[in-house]
């Protein structure tokens, strides 16, 4: 098993751009999933294959891969978007051995 | 509208046993890799294990290997989770999945069940 790395917390006004990034030595050869929890909520599903975004998630939500970091942009930011974000991707074994990332606090201003 | 509705949770002494199931409505059960991923109090998501759609292989988090076991009934529309040798550290929120078509990620998830090991 292998380790996904996203920065404990990040900061933005209302109405500015929000990134999030989620480093790990496998998302060249894996795909990368982001999930938005809210408190006493369960996790949502908001991005899937790195960058393609599930219905009826809004379209200010957005991902994207480079090598070994993929970024969660959410554009545009509103107060309830403020959450917990989680990276997720799977063992480079070829097994759908589930890794999570550790998560980040995403603070509205 | 696809629902996935735990039970089975609650308060149970450390080396004790406890059996979670998800029922699932709202697609076909039987096409779908599924999973259960738990959550600690105030910590992040700790993928558990995941299962085929025929049942025919199962994953699990080196954690729970040899503890837990996963299964299904796709008569019945059902996961489970069956834990074994409970210890401190499995007390956590457990999340019912249903996953993505190579069972690598979760569309849809349960709103949870509560497990508590403590003496």
């Amino acid at each position: 098993s292998y380790e996904l790395t996203q920065p404990p917390s990040v900061s933005v006004s209302p109405g500015q751009t929000a990134r999030i990034t989620c480093s790990g030595d496998a998302l060249p050869k894996q795909y990368a999933y982001w999930y938005q929890q809210k408190p006493g909520q369960a996790p949502v599903l908001v991005i899937y294959k790195d960058s393609e975004r599930p219905s009826g998630i809004p379209e200010r939500f957005s991902g994207s891969s480079s090598g070994t970091t993929v970024t969660l942009t959410i554009s545009g930011v509103q107060a309830e978007d403020e959450a917990d974000y989680y990276c997720q991707s799977a063992d480079s074994s070829g097994t759908p051995e589930v890794v999570f990332g550790g998560g980040t606090k995403l603070t509205v201003l | 509208e696809v629902q996935l509705v735990e039970s089975g949770g609650g308060l149970v002494q450390p080396g004790g046993s406890l059996r979670l199931s998800c029922a699932a409505s709202g697609f076909t059960f039987s096409s779908y890799w599924m999973s259960w991923v738990r959550q600690a109090p105030g910590k992040g998501l700790e993928w558990v294990a995941n299962i085929k759609q025929d049942g025919s292989e199962k994953y699990y988090v080196d954690s729970v290997k040899g503890r837990f076991t996963i299964s299904r009934d796709n008569a019945k529309n059902s996961l489970y989770l069956q834990m074994n040798s409970l210890r401190a550290e499995d007390t956590a929120v457990y999340y019912c999945a249903r996953c993505g078509a190579e069972g690598d990620y979760a569309i849809n998830w349960g709103q949870g069940t509560l497990v508590t090991v403590s003496s």
